[in-house]
């Protein structure tokens, strides 16, 4: 198994563009979720979905979009890329939103840069 | 006010020394509370998870709860240069615990941990 994987894992995007930072897990989890990290704040949960077709807000959605049409993909949109958003992501997994708690998998992260 | 508290540190201790991660929190539903591990441009691993209060040992790490006060920790013992990293709580709610917090968790800051030889 590969685990939860992340693609890129660098990218430097200018003020206004738009990108995908993909995630994809083959463990056949139900539960994923992404977080960004920045310095002093901890992980922040962006969007989390508990199975194909359903997602939900986490505590800093704005600016971000997902959507879950398969179990093994959760893409995540950044709409108008603004220096705000300069963070680095974590896609993480788990079997289902039952056992988030104690069994959650991190992908090794994006580290975005937005000029 | 944020929901979860955690001193960043930097904390740096010699090897062999005994370890203690801290973290306050605010939210009185949450019920699970976990403490992750991560190393340099890595991401996190979970380490400890706790449900509700008490202690919970594996190997050298013992993971602590305590409710009424609204604090846990994390104790590291023997602790060695293979410890060195950022070390993370987290906690979540029950579900159907009247709110909309359960299948989300909330991290703390991370607190960065050096072990020296």
């Amino acid at each position: 198994n590969a685990g939860v994987t992340q693609t890129p894992k660098f990218q430097v995007l200018k003020t206004g563009q738009s990108m995908t930072l993909q995630c994809a897990q083959d463990m056949n989890h139900e539960y994923m979720s992404w977080y960004r990290q920045d310095p002093g704040m901890g992980l922040r949960l962006i969007h989390y979905s508990v199975g194909a077709g359903i997602t939900d807000q986490g505590e800093v959605p704005n600016g971000y979009n997902v959507s879950r049409s398969t179990t093994e993909d959760f893409p995540l949109r950044l709409l108008s890329a603004a220096p705000s958003q300069t963070s680095v992501y974590f896609c993480a997994s788990s079997y289902s939103m039952y056992t988030f708690t104690y069994e959650q998998y991190f992908g090794p992260g994006t580290r975005l840069t937005v000029t | 006010q944020k929901e979860v508290e955690q001193d960043p540190g930097p904390l740096s201790v010699p090897e062999g020394a005994i370890v203690s991660l801290n973290c306050t929190y605010s939210n009185s539903a949450f019920q699970y509370f976990m403490w992750y591990r991560q190393y340099s441009r890595k991401g996190p691993e979970l380490l400890m998870y706790t449900y509700s209060s008490g202690n919970k040992e594996d190997g050298r790490f013992t993971a602590q709860v305590d409710k009424s006060s609204k604090y846990i920790s994390l104790f590291i013992r023997d602790s060695q240069p293979s410890d060195s990293a950022t070390y993370l709580c987290a906690m979540s709610s029950l579900p159907n615990a009247g709110g909309t917090s359960y299948g989300k968790l909330t991290f703390g800051q991370g607190t960065i941990l050096t072990v020296h030889p």
